[in-house]
């Protein structure tokens, strides 16, 4: 059974065309994370939630927005696509504090 | 904020041999120690973890070491197969962050 949900899996916008990710899970987290990471790179945090609280990377572009409006769900908001947020885009959920993050399939963006 | 440094960036070994892969980290006040592996195209997938207040951990082929002193962290693979070959990232979390190293392709030649 799918625990961390992320959809589309493939995603393809125009430069500056505003898109949004989303990410939901039935594990009933408390925390939620959206990673960057591109080819041959590791996972790049941008921002987490705990619980409705936003923490915000201090190297995070202001580009990147997030929005958790529930528990089972976490979007992920990127204002103007530039060429270089082509990318695999990581959310991953943990109950709290240190410990297992479960990472969902990841949605691969493209930007034309 | 915390620094993951990881080595090698690349190891290729025979089938049968063993790898190791070694981190570092920065925070000292860090207290959980996560190796995943990552395959072309997919999610990384959690291998072992350990934490601060274990040295050592063992899972079948796969162990991790910890020396708190020194902030550094292994991962040793016995028996390497093929099925091994992979990209490796450690990483470290105090709260609710992680930070990831750069990583390590592992190639394991039959």
């Amino acid at each position: 059974d799918a625990m961390v949900i992320q959809n589309p899996r493939y995603q393809v916008t125009q430069f500056g065309k505003p898109v949004t990710l989303s990410c939901s899970q039935t594990l009933n987290h408390n925390v939620m994370y959206w990673y960057q990471q591109k080819s041959s790179q590791a996972p790049k945090l941008l921002f987490h939630y705990y619980d409705k609280d936003f923490n915000n990377e201090a190297d995070t572009p202001d580009n990147f927005q997030s929005r958790r409006p529930n528990t089972s769900f976490c979007f992920l908001d990127i204002r103007s696509p530039g060429l270089g947020d082509a990318a695999m885009y990581l959310c991953a959920t943990t109950p709290e504090g240190a410990g297992e993050q479960y990472f969902g399939p990841g949605t691969r963006l493209t930007v034309t | 904020g915390e620094n993951v440094e990881q080595h090698p960036s690349t190891l290729s070994v025979q089938e049968g041999d063993s790898a190791v892969i070694k981190c570092t980290y920065s925070d000292s006040a860090s207290n959980y120690f996560p190796w995943y592996k990552q395959e072309l195209g997919k999610r990384p997938q959690l291998i072992i973890d350990i934490r601060s207040n274990v040295g050592e951990k063992k899972d079948q082929r796969i162990a991790v070491t910890l020396n708190k002193t020194a902030k550094h962290f292994s991962l040793h693979i016995t028996e390497t197969q093929p099925e091994d070959s992979a990209v490796y990232f450690c990483a470290a979390s105090r709260h609710n962050d992680m930070r990831f190293g750069a990583g390590t392709r592992l190639t394991v030649k039959p």
